[in-house]
């Protein structure tokens, strides 16, 4: 069965540096997503992705978060700066006809 | 601003028994009703979803829409131990594009009594 694939499943880093975490959609998906969940708190939508350009962000997703997809198969998040409030859990997922799959997560932990 | 809301729980259910689980949600725009559960640690697994009113089934779930009153919900009929969980309910609005976020509640805590 198809599924999204995330790497890494875990990421410690110190405040103030710059985290990549790596996505792999579902093959024939083409709309993709970063969502984060604070331990505790709820799936909070980050930013949508569809024909290689941004189609919704939120308001969590400012100037110190980024979205690529460098090649044909990998979605990537990038956080420039990280704070400590950025320690949580984020979930790529993609979607194609109205289902919606997550994948595994990276728990990042900023010290 | 969008909100969807759960009863947190946790709500007790003993085995083989229906557990009714329930939410609403604020945005009258919304489209399309997920449900997903969410074992600790782990990410948010899709159960189903639905888009029209009344009940859609699938083996031992069913969930059921009323957008007049906008609340959406999920049955788990002969509950299992397995069932324990936390349940994500998630709605989509449309807003044009195909690419709009979920907003999910905070879920509720499901527990299946042996």
């Amino acid at each position: 069965e198809p599924e999204v694939t995330q790497t890494p499943s875990h990421q410690v880093t110190q405040m103030g540096q710059e985290v990549i975490l790596r996505c792999v959609p579902i093959s024939n998906h083409l709309y993709f997503y970063w969502y984060r969940q604070i331990l505790g708190q709820k799936v909070e939508f980050l930013v949508s992705f569809y024909n290689n350009e941004i189609s919704e962000k939120s308001e969590i997703f400012d100037d110190q978060f980024s979205v690529e997809r460098p090649d044909g198969s990998n979605f990537t998040l990038k956080i420039r700066s990280t704070k400590l409030e950025d320690s949580a859990m984020y979930f790529c997922a993609s979607s194609e006809g109205g289902e919606w799959y997550f994948g595994p997560g990276t728990r990042l932990l900023v010290l | 601003q969008k909100e969807v809301e759960q009863n947190s729980g946790p709500l007790s259910v003993p085995e083989g028994a229906i557990a009714s689980l329930n939410c609403t949600y604020s945005d009258r725009g919304s489209q399309s009703f997920f449900w997903y559960r969410q074992y600790s640690g782990k990410s948010p697994e899709l159960i189903m979803f639905i888009y029209s009113n009344g009940d859609k089934e699938d083996g031992r779930f069913t969930a059921q829409l009323n957008k007049a009153s906008q609340y959406v919900s999920l049955l788990i009929r002969d509950s299992q131990p397995s069932d324990s969980a936390t349940y994500l309910c998630a709605v989509k609005s449309y807003s044009g594009g195909g690419a709009d976020g979920l907003t999910f509640g905070k879920g509720t805590h499901l527990i299946i009594q042996p």
